[in-house]
């Protein structure tokens, strides 16, 4: 079965600071890599997403993540931070064993900007 | 754009009452997904289904049950709700990738 491992818990930065969330997943099968955003108050939104190609994937508000298969890792990063980032932080992968599409996620990451 | 939706936002309900949550989606997806999400505890998967009156159990299908009569509608049914069932609930639905699409959440309080 498959397993995510978000390293932080929770994260607190100030404005324009760099960004860097790890994640590390154990099932290398299918590699569909994603991280989701949940700002506060609102629903579950795809950030940005890692299918195949270049391993380095861009996606909105200035996010990227880089995916290294030999260490199994989608680390998130962000060069520099805005108070609108505070949010919580989820990375996602596989199921694994022939899923039907299941995803498992890590624990999250909170993520506060302090102005 | 995809939309899911969820009939409540918020719910209270008492200890031993049978609870429906509800989810539809609009993007005639096959996958749908209940998951409750609680703090430090990131998304457990619950149930979903992959087609009209099949589903799977996920992670922790005890106390919980599921029912999918139309693609476009997966419920979610506490049969005799706890307060160790007090948590968001998220309903999620995809199509032939892994990319899932979530409802904004219920958040139910069992007292």
């Amino acid at each position: 079965a498959q397993s995510v491992s978000q390293h932080n818990h929770h994260v607190i930065l100030s404005e324009a600071a760099s960004l860097e969330l790890g994640c590390n997943y154990s099932y290398g099968g299918t590699v569909n890599l994603f991280w989701y955003v949940q700002y506060p108050g609102q629903h579950l939104q795809l950030l940005l997403k890692y299918f195949s190609g270049d391993p380095l994937v861009k996606g909105i508000k200035g996010f990227e993540a880089e995916f290294i298969k030999s260490k199994f890792s989608f680390n998130l990063r962000k060069p520099s931070v805005q108070w609108s980032d505070t949010a919580e932080y989820f990375c996602a992968a596989p199921g694994g064993g022939g899923s039907n599409y299941k995803l498992t996620f890590g624990k999250g990451t909170l993520l506060t900007v302090n102005p | 754009d995809v939309k899911v939706t969820q009939s409540s936002r918020y719910l209270v309900k008492r200890t031993g009452e049978k609870v429906f949550l509800e989810c539809v989606q609009d993007m005639d997806h096959e996958n749908m997904f209940w998951y409750r999400q609680d703090p430090g505890l990131g998304l457990r998967l619950i149930y979903f289904s992959y087609d009209v009156k099949m589903k799977e159990k996920g992670d922790i299908p005890e106390g919980y049950s599921v029912s999918r009569e139309k693609k476009e509608r997966f419920s979610l049914i506490l049969e005799s709700a706890s307060t160790n069932q007090t948590s968001m609930y998220l309903c999620a639905s995809s199509f032939d990738s892994y990319e899932q699409y979530f409802g904004p959440g219920t958040r139910l309080t069992v007292t």
